[in-house]
C-alpha cells in the first residue's frame, strides 16, 4: 500500500533563508508524487509533479523538488524564502494501481521577517 | 478559464440531519474526486468518478456517505443523518481524463460543521 511520510509538521525560517519540506513516500510500484499548497480557507493548489521525466522538478513560486528512488524520497527546496509562502505544503503520491491521491498529514512553514 | 467550484462554502447543521454538498468540475474534465480534510484524519479520499465507469467508493468511511455524478459533470455528496465526527472541510477535484499522473484540480471546499 502506498503512504507518505512528511516529517515535521512545523518549519519555521526566516525570510531569505533556504526552505526544505521533507517528504517520503511508499510505494511498491513506480509512483508519481505530488507536492500541493494551501492558503489558509483555500483549496489545494500544485507545486510541482514528478511524473517519470526528469528527477529535478521545477515548479512554481521557486519551488523544486528532486525525485532520489534510493531514498524514497521528494523533498521539496525553495532557495530564499518570502512572506508569501506561509502555508500549509502537502505532498502525495499516486500509482498505476490507484488513480486517487495519498496525503501526507502536512507541513505548515512558517516565515520570519 | 473558471475552475473547480463548490457550494455551499460553509454549512452549519444540528446532528441527524441530511446534508448535500455541490461541486462543479472545470469543464470537460472526466474524473472528479472527492476528499475530506480534518484535524484528526488529515486529506482522505472519499470517492472517485471517471466518465461512465463505475466510481470508486473504496474511501467512503460509512454507508451514511453516498455521492452522485449527474450528466459527467456536476457531483452532489450526501451525508445522512450527520453526526459530530463528519465536521471536516470536504474538498472536490477534477482532473481532465483521470489516470495516477493527472493534475486534480481543487475547489475552496465546503466547511461542515455538525452541532
Amino acid at each position: 500500500a502506498q503512504s507518505v511520510t512528511q516529517l515535521g509538521s512545523h518549519v519555521s525560517v526566516s525570510e531569505g533563508a533556504l526552505v526544505l519540506l521533507r517528504c517520503n513516500y511508499s510505494s511498491s510500484v513506480p509512483p508519481y508524487l505530488f507536492w500541493y499548497v494551501q492558503y489558509p480557507n483555500q483549496g489545494l493548489q500544485l507545486l510541482l509533479k514528478y511524473t517519470s521525466a526528469a528527477t529535478l522538478v521545477k515548479g512554481i513560486n521557486g519551488f523544486e523538488a528532486e525525485f532520489k528512488k534510493s531514498e524514497t524520497s521528494f523533498h521539496l527546496t525553495k532557495p530564499s524564502a518570502h512572506m508569501s509562502d506561509a502555508a500549509e505544503y502537502f505532498c502525495a503520491v499516486s500509482d498505476y494501481s490507484t488513480d486517487k491521491l495519498i496525503f501526507g498529514t502536512g507541513t505548515r512553514l512558517q516565515v520570519f521577517p | 478559464g473558471a475552475g473547480v467550484s463548490q457550494s455551499p462554502s460553509n454549512k452549519v447543521t444540528e446532528k441527524g440531519k441530511d446534508v448535500e454538498l455541490r461541486c462543479d468540475p472545470i469543464s470537460g474534465h472526466t474524473a472528479l474526486y472527492w476528499y475530506r480534510q480534518s484535524l484528526g484524519q488529515g486529506l482522505e479520499f472519499l470517492i472517485y468518478f471517471q466518465g461512465n465507469s463505475a466510481p470508486d467508493k473504496s474511501g467512503l468511511p460509512s454507508d451514511r456517505f453516498s455521492a452522485e455524478r449527474t450528466g459527467g459533470s456536476v457531483s452532489t455528496l450526501t451525508i445522512q443523518r450527520t453526526q459530530q465526527e463528519d465536521s471536516a472541510v470536504y474538498l472536490c477535484a477534477s482532473s481532465l481524463a483521470g489516470g495516477p499522473q493527472e493534475t486534480q484540480y481543487f475547489g475552496p471546499g465546503t466547511r461542515l460543521l455538525v452541532l
